[in-house]
């Protein structure tokens, strides 16, 4: 089986920077995935990481160490539209399969 | 415009009563899936397909079938559907990679109600 655990919920001021993390068990690894989904709507895609380090795209930055099954998403300058779920996903499997940890749901406020 | 549509977007039904909901998409994408996703649940693959008539369980697939005759359709069944079904769906597809699959694009959803 597999396991991913993030947090249920964070709140953080507008212009603030806020950290994410994500632990997952995985018999082998394929990659680890992060998805933005605002209320009511479809998640999309906001990163992938295969390989330990940072991969920085603009205010959003995601981490990931395969040695402590550890990943977070890096929120920076936050803005009142960053206020939605963030969920992270690994493939398992042989990769052809995709489990998602229960999401974050972060709430900016002014 | 690259997109994955499914319908019908809402859908109030009895239980017992079979129902489709279907799913396509314009990308030549190998990959399709099936999610549900329910409050404090998160989201859920129900079944997955990797290329036409090929299709596998998911972690949640008791209850639902599906098929895969043609690359762009995805259908999803629900044969005697019952109020556990009740559900927000989503349909997402993805190109295939050598490792396992890509980035997933999701339809805008599909909101059951079984009473």
């Amino acid at each position: 089986g597999q396991n991913i655990d993030q947090p249920t919920e964070m709140t953080a001021t507008e212009g603030a920077i806020v950290q994410i993390n994500c632990t997952y068990q995985t018999s082998g690894f394929n990659g680890l995935f992060w998805y933005q989904q605002h209320a009511g709507e479809a998640p999309t895609f906001l990163s992938y990481n295969v390989l330990d380090g940072l991969e920085e795209k603009g205010r959003f930055s995601s981490f990931l160490s395969r040695s402590k099954g550890y990943s977070y998403l890096l929120l920076k300058e936050l803005q009142m539209k960053d206020s939605a779920s963030y969920l992270c996903a690994v493939p398992q499997a042989a990769g052809n399969k995709l489990t998602f940890g229960g999401g974050t749901r972060v709430l900016v406020k002014p | 415009e690259a997109q994955v549509t499914q319908n019908p977007r809402y859908l109030i039904t009895v239980t017992g009563k079979k129902l489709t909901v279907t799913c396509s998409q314009n990308m030549n994408h190998e990959y399709m899936s099936w999610y549900r996703q329910d409050p404090g649940l998160g989201l859920r693959q129900i079944y997955y397909s990797m290329n036409v008539e090929v299709t596998d369980k998911g972690d949640v697939p008791e209850g639902y079938k599906v098929s895969r005759k043609e690359k762009r359709n995805f259908p999803l069944i629900l044969e005697s559907p019952s109020p556990n079904q009740t559900s927000l769906y989503f349909c997402a597809s993805s190109l295939r990679l050598a490792g396992g699959i890509d980035t997933q694009y999701f339809g805008p959803g599909t909101r059951l109600t079984v009473l």
